[in-house]
């Protein structure tokens, strides 16, 4: 059984540092892996998917890295501003059983950026 | 632009009474709808997902049904409410051509049961 962890459960850093979030899987057989923010009360909001045979992307000050041997992804934020400041959620697609259409979700980071 | 639509936003239901949460999509067509609920604490948890018009499948036994009664509708009900059914409940759809498609979630419902 698929398990995501994600440490630590909360952060909080001053405004301008670069970060890095850590998110962790069992079994390194998924097809991809996406990171999400999801904002108090709100629903979440995809910031980028890795696919299985990619190492990493890139979306403006957003950097996610995929080692799937080691069951690792990190999503590093460079020079965080207090609007970043929100949860954020990884989540495996597992394998590639077409009929699997389930995402195993960590629990999240609550990242607070302080001015 | 494709959107996603969700409501309520909030609901407070007595247990023991039926529920009936609404998601539609515009923009698009034949979408994947999935049906997750967060719980405090929780990781988000798959309800249900859909292919296509009446084709439902339930990713755990539970208190719920889903319905997609139109390509771009998507229905969650239950009959009887538990108090274990509260939680935050979010609609998403992703392109159904492949599985490297990200997930877009609607705003949310956060249903109470008392």
């Amino acid at each position: 059984k698929q398990e995501v962890t994600q440490i630590p459960a909360a952060l909080s850093v001053p405004e301008g540092e670069n970060l890095v979030l850590n998110c962790s899987f069992t079994d390194s057989a998924i097809y991809n892996l996406q990171w999400f923010r999801q904002d108090p009360g709100k629903g979440l909001t995809s910031l980028l998917l890795i696919q299985s045979s990619q190492r990493e992307q890139t979306s403006g000050r957003l950097n996610a890295s995929l080692d799937k041997s080691s069951g690792r992804s990190t999503l590093y934020i460079a020079a965080s501003q207090p609007g970043d400041s929100a949860t954020y959620l990884c989540a495996v697609k597992e394998g590639s059983n077409f009929g699997n259409e389930k995402l195993t979700f960590g629990t999240g980071t609550r990242l607070t950026i302080i001015p | 632009s494709q959107t996603i639509h969700q409501w309520p936003a909030t609901l407070v239901q007595p247990v023991g009474s039926p529920l009936s949460l609404e998601c539609t999509v515009e923009g698009t067509s034949n979408p994947n709808l999935y049906w997750y609920r967060q719980a405090a604490g929780r990781g988000l948890q798959l309800l249900f997902y859909s292919v296509g018009i009446g084709q439902i499948s339930s990713e755990v036994p539970q208190n719920l049904s889903a319905s997609r009664p139109q390509d771009r509708q998507f229905i969650l009900s239950s009959k009887k409410l538990l108090l274990s059914d509260s939680g935050f409940y979010l609609c998403a759809w992703r392109p159904g051509r492949s599985f490297n498609e990200k997930l877009f979630f609607g705003s949310g419902t956060q249903l109470s049961v008392l």
